[in-house]
């Protein structure tokens, strides 16, 4: 498996405002990804974060209102920008390991919850 | 895309007995089938997952079954107990792309 943290684990914003969500791997690993799971919903893929290219977005979600950076193969943060309370969610970072393997682990979530 | 359904969506037990979560994908390429356990305000976890070449595959009390034809799989929990209580998940994917998630099925069992 994989030992992921995420910061902040809970936090309580204004409208229009903006939050960084930092995702820290203990090892190495290719593929990350960024979720969004509403309350009482499933998961929902945001972004696909390769290091070295620029992230891959599903429908419905954009560049300007989730950028991504990936700077290293251990560490990845997700911003939500320009927040309103439709924004309120959890946020979840996870990982595939491996090359030829499909595991793929989620860190602890971050709670957002926007005034 | 890859789409995946899930039945039911609760599902209630008595201790003891049987609990069975099905699912259907759309995605022939997809070649890896993972199961979820999210408890309330914690991550998800993987609890047991089967790849295309199996037909079924068994964990002490947990057992995924794989139908490829007809592209359904199962999750079966067998002499379940309080603790088993969560949300279940599953999810399809392939070597290529990101994994697609069930709606979800909330099991409660009671005691």
């Amino acid at each position: 498996s994989a030992v992921i943290s995420q910061k902040p684990s809970r936090d309580i914003c204004q409208r229009g405002t903006s939050l960084t969500i930092q995702c820290q791997v203990d090892s190495q690993v290719t593929m990350m990804f960024w979720y969004r799971q509403q309350p009482g919903q499933s998961l929902t893929l945001i972004a696909t974060a390769n290091q070295g290219s620029e992230a891959t977005y599903e429908s419905g979600f954009v560049i300007d209102k989730f950028p991504i950076s990936r700077p290293n193969l251990t560490f990845s943060t997700l911003t939500v920008s320009n927040m309103s309370p439709e924004d309120s969610s959890i946020y979840l970072c996870s990982v595939k390991k491996g090359a030829n393997y499909n595991e793929q682990f989620f860190g602890p979530g971050t709670r957002l919850t926007v005034l | 895309g890859e789409n995946v359904e899930q039945h039911p969506s609760t599902l209630s037990v008595q201790e003891g007995d049987s609990a069975v979560i099905k699912c259907t994908y759309s995605d022939s390429a997809s070649n890896y089938f993972p199961w979820y356990k999210q408890e309330l305000g914690k991550r998800p976890q993987l609890i047991i997952d089967i790849r295309s070449n199996v037909g079924e595959k068994k964990d002490q009390r947990i057992a995924v079954t794989l139908n490829k034809t007809a592209k359904h799989f199962s999750l079966h929990i067998t002499e379940t107990q309080p603790e088993d209580s969560a949300v279940y998940f599953c999810a399809a994917s392939n070597n290529n792309n990101d994994m697609r998630f069930g709606a979800g099925t909330r099991l409660t069992v009671k005691p």
